[in-house]
């Protein structure tokens, strides 16, 4: 069964470095999304991205974060200087159709823990 | 009044028992309302998804919408220790990005 996979799955760093988190999406889906979960937290959503550009994002995306897609397979996200409070869990999600309607299919997440 | 209100439990039930789980939201443009199932350590992952008002099921699982009331149901019948998870309700106005509750989680017992 296809599957979306997640890389590292466990990051620990200074705070004030650079992180990059890696993502494969499902070979045929066309929509990615980055999603992050505080411990305790709800899921909340990053940013969704489509035809190679964002699409749109959430507040919590701001300057010190990106995403990139720089081959036909793999899509990134990189937070430019950790803060404390980014350290949680990052999922990637793919759609094939807009996932707004609902079905995202997730990986298994990326946990950040900043020092 | 936050935008999706799901109570966090813990709720443990025995093997066999119906499970209800429910979320209640604010947003009335909400149109399309999904229930995902996460395991410890994992990503969510679809359980069901209603667009509008209404019932669907899905073998042991019904999902059920009531927007005049504002209010999501999942029920579990014949419930087992597999079922064990985290269950997310999210909901959608359909040109926006997904809203997650913050879960509840659900602990079958043998």
């Amino acid at each position: 069964e296809p599957e979306v996979t997640q890389t590292p799955s466990h990051q620990v760093t200074q705070m004030g470095q650079e992180v990059i988190l890696r993502c494969v999406p499902i070979s045929n889906h066309l929509y990615f999304y980055w999603y992050r979960q505080i411990l305790g937290q709800k899921v909340e959503f990053l940013v969704s991205f489509y035809n190679n550009e964002i699409s749109e994002k959430s507040e919590i995306f701001d300057d010190q974060f990106s995403v990139e897609r720089p081959d036909g397979s793999n899509f990134t996200l990189k937070i430019r200087s950790t803060k404390l409070e980014d350290s949680a869990m990052y999922f990637c999600a793919s759609s094939a159709v807009t996932g707004n309607t609902g079905e995202l299919f997730f990986g298994e997440g990326s946990r950040l823990t900043v020092l | 009044q936050k935008e999706v209100e799901q109570d966090p439990g813990p709720l443990s039930v025995p093997e066999g028992a119906i499970v209800s789980l429910n979320c209640t939201y604010s947003n009335s443009a909400f149109q399309y309302f999904m229930w995902y199932r996460q395991y410890s350590r994992k990503g969510p992952e679809l359980l069901m998804y209603t667009y509008s008002s209404g019932n669907k099921e899905d073998g042991r699982f019904t999902a059920q919408v009531d927007k005049s009331s504002k209010y999501i149901s999942l029920f579990i019948r014949d419930s087992q220790p597999s079922d064990s998870a985290t269950y997310l309700c999210a909901m959608s106005e359909g040109n926006t990005p997904l809203v997650f509750g913050k879960g509840t989680r659900l602990s079958v017992i043998a």
